[in-house]
This record gives structure tokens, C-alpha cells and sequence, in this order.
């Protein structure tokens, strides 16, 4: 299985900061023939399922505000939320679609500080 | 707007059998897609448990395969879910979720029910 690994476990940021997450794969989820990264990440705020925010590691879901991006390649990935918000308190997950079984990580809490 | 609703018994008796289904508004399942079956124990992130299409193609997490059942009933709508001989480990929120791809696979997933929790406890 392609253990997920996400970093740090949480962390608090001030309303309109930066926040970054980092999710690392236990090998690389990159497909060489179509040079896809197959990496997403989905939010989930208390008592809601999971959202799904990117995929591809880097294509926003419809809808997804733009301040929400991801990077990264091969077996480090980034999720960026540029400007925080409020509404954006939530455990973010990534999860890897590369190989079956399909694997998440353990989370990030995000809050305000 | 695709909606998707999981029901079942929220307490199972260790050693029993676990019977979920997943209804679906506002798409026929039949149609297309990939759906599948995800749980989240408390604390932790989603596990897949498995993914199954209309055209009968389906693909469990090895860790599960054994005592996973995942099964379509189009004329219901409906998407369910067999696990047996569960246990205490098997106590979490259970979710349905449609794959993202209409034209096959894509392994992740974009919209979700709201989850059902279930306790194994004797």
C-alpha cells in the first residue's frame, strides 16, 4: 500500500495568513506516461463528509475558491491556502489515486490564531 | 444536483454481519460512474473500502475483500454494502461517494453522502 503522510498535525493561522500543508507519499504517485500527478485533497469541516477541493495535485474542483491551490510532484505535495478565512477551519486530507488500495492521510487541522 | 443518503443500523453486535445502503437522487446510477463505499473510524482520515459500476466491474481494498460486498440495485437507485464478521475495528462512519469520472475510473471522489456512524459493540 502507498502510505500518505501529511505534515504538520496542526496549526493555527491569522485570519487573512498563509496556511501550507504538506502531504508526502510513501512512493511517488507521479505516472510517467501521461506526467500526472495522482494526488488530491479534500476538506472536511466538522460533522460534514469530505470535500473534494484539488486533483491532479493542482486542478481546483469547480467551485473551489481560487486562494486554494496545491503544487508539488512525484511524492511531495503542498496545499496552499493563500489568504485564510473563517470558513476555511477544517481538517484538510490528501489522499493518492495512483494505485489501488486508495489511501488518505491522516489529516491537518486548521485554525485561527 | 446529485445527493446521495446512506441508511442503516447504527449498532452491530460483533461477529454479525453489517448491512448498509447508499440511495441516490437525481442521476441514475445506471447511467454511469463508478460508486463506492468509505469509511472513517473516529479521529482519523477516510478509508476506501471499495467501488463498484452498473456494468458489474468492481474493486475492494485488499485489507477488506474478504468480507466486503458491494452491490447495485438499479431499480432502487440504491448502492449497498456487506461486511461480515465485523468487530469493534469496524466501528466508524461509514460514507457512499460517486468516483469523480463519467467515462471510467478516476479514484477520487466528488460528491458524498452525509455519512452514517456505526458502533460495534456487544
Amino acid at each position: 500500500d502507498i502510505v500518505m503522510t501529511q505534515s504538520p498535525d496542526s496549526l493555527a493561522v491569522s485570519l487573512g495568513e498563509r496556511a501550507t500543508i504538506n502531504c508526502k507519499s510513501s512512493q511517488s504517485v507521479l505516472y510517467s506516461s501521461n506526467n500526472k500527478n495522482y494526488l488530491a485533497w479534500y476538506q472536511q469541516k466538522p460533522g460534514q463528509p469530505p470535500k473534494l477541493l484539488i486533483y491532479w495535485a493542482s486542478t481546483r474542483e469547480s467551485g473551489v475558491p481560487d486562494r486554494f491551490s496545491g503544487s508539488g510532484s512525484g511524492t511531495d505535495f503542498t496545499l496552499t491556502i493563500s489568504s485564510l478565512q473563517a470558513e476555511d477551519v477544517a481538517v484538510y486530507y490528501c489522499q493518492q489515486y495512483y494505485d489501488t488500495p486508495l489511501t488518505f492521510g491522516p489529516g491537518t487541522k486548521v485554525d485561527i490564531k | 444536483q446529485v445527493q446521495l443518503q446512506e441508511s442503516g443500523p447504527g449498532l452491530a453486535k460483533p461477529s454479525e454481519t453489517l448491512s448498509l445502503s447508499c440511495t441516490v437522487s437525481g442521476y441514475s446510477i445506471s447511467s454511469g460512474y463508478y460508486w463506492g463505499w468509505l469509511r472513517q473510524p473516529p479521529g482519523k482520515g477516510p478509508e476506501w473500502i471499495g467501488s463498484m459500476h452498473h456494468n458489474g466491474n468492481s474493486y475492494y481494498n485488499p485489507s477488506l475483500k474478504s468480507r466486503v460486498t458491494i452491490s447495485l440495485d438499479t431499480s432502487k437507485n440504491q448502492i449497498s454494502l456487506k461486511l461480515s464478521s465485523v468487530t469493534a475495528a469496524d466501528t466508524a462512519i461509514y460514507y457512499c461517494a460517486r468516483d469523480a469520472c463519467t467515462g471510467g475510473r478516476c479514484d477520487y471522489m466528488d460528491v458524498w453522502g452525509k455519512g452514517t456512524t456505526v458502533t460495534v459493540s456487544s
